[in-house]
């Protein structure tokens, strides 16, 4: 089966760097996901890796090792309003496109 | 549809009573995925369906689950004799089932077990 792993909860001042971490083991993987969800709304999605390295999208970015089996979200210019839970999600399986997310990790930016 | 619908948003239910909880995928994804959240949780694997092939329900908690997709579109997840331990929202999500794909979420059925 699929196992993820991230920490349950990390706290950062507004207009800091912060880094989610998240490592996985699966079987069959396809790529890496990153969605970010608040709180009473549903999971949105914010970037997909597949191979190793670095995405840049505006302020936030991912990574991804597939030999290391370990990924990271980078979140820069922190605003009050990325306080939000950040769930990584591999895309695995053989022909078939299984999601499967970790616990999430709930994000308090302060100010 | 222009997003993932799912119905109801809200329901309670008596403890014994049977469910049925309804998503409308995007027109075209062929991959459906049904997920379980309990207050400031993880999303619990349920039940992923992709195209004609058969669903993958290894996560489906008891065999009071039971889900189905009618002509590769709209799923029912029908939970029979509801427990208390059932209440949570259930999020349904839909995507192109490919690589490099996003999947889109509704925004959920929250379910409370009386």
């Amino acid at each position: 089966g699929q196992s993820l792993e991230q920490p349950s909860e990390v706290t950062a001042v507004e207009g800091a760097i912060v880094q989610i971490n998240c490592t996985y083991q699966t079987s069959g993987f396809y790529g890496l996901s990153w969605y970010q969800q608040h709180d009473g709304g549903a999971p949105t999605f914010l970037s997909y890796n597949a191979l190793d390295g670095l995405e840049e999208t505006g302020r936030f970015s991912s990574f991804l090792s597939r030999s290391d089996s370990y990924g990271y979200l980078l979140l820069q210019e922190l605003q009050m309003k990325d306080s939000a839970s950040y769930f990584c999600a591999v895309l695995s399986g053989a022909g078939s496109y299984q999601l499967t997310f970790g616990k999430g990790t709930k994000l308090s930016v302060i100010p | 549809g222009a997003g993932v619908s799912q119905s109801p948003s809200n329901k309670v239910t008596e403890k014994g009573k049977d469910v049925e909880l309804r998503c409308d995928p995007i027109s075209g994804h062929t991959a459906l995925y049904w997920y379980r959240q309990s207050l400031g949780q993880g999303l619990e694997f349920l039940i992923y369906f992709q195209g004609n092939s058969a669903p993958d329900k290894s996560g489906l908690p008891s065999d009071r689950f039971s889900a189905e997709r009618t002509g590769g579109s709209v799923s029912t997840l029908t939970i029979q004799r509801t427990q208390q331990e059932d209440s949570a929202v259930y999020l349904c999500a839909s995507s192109l089932a490919k690589a490099n794909t996003e999947a889109f979420f509704g925004q959920g059925t929250r379910l409370t077990v009386v």
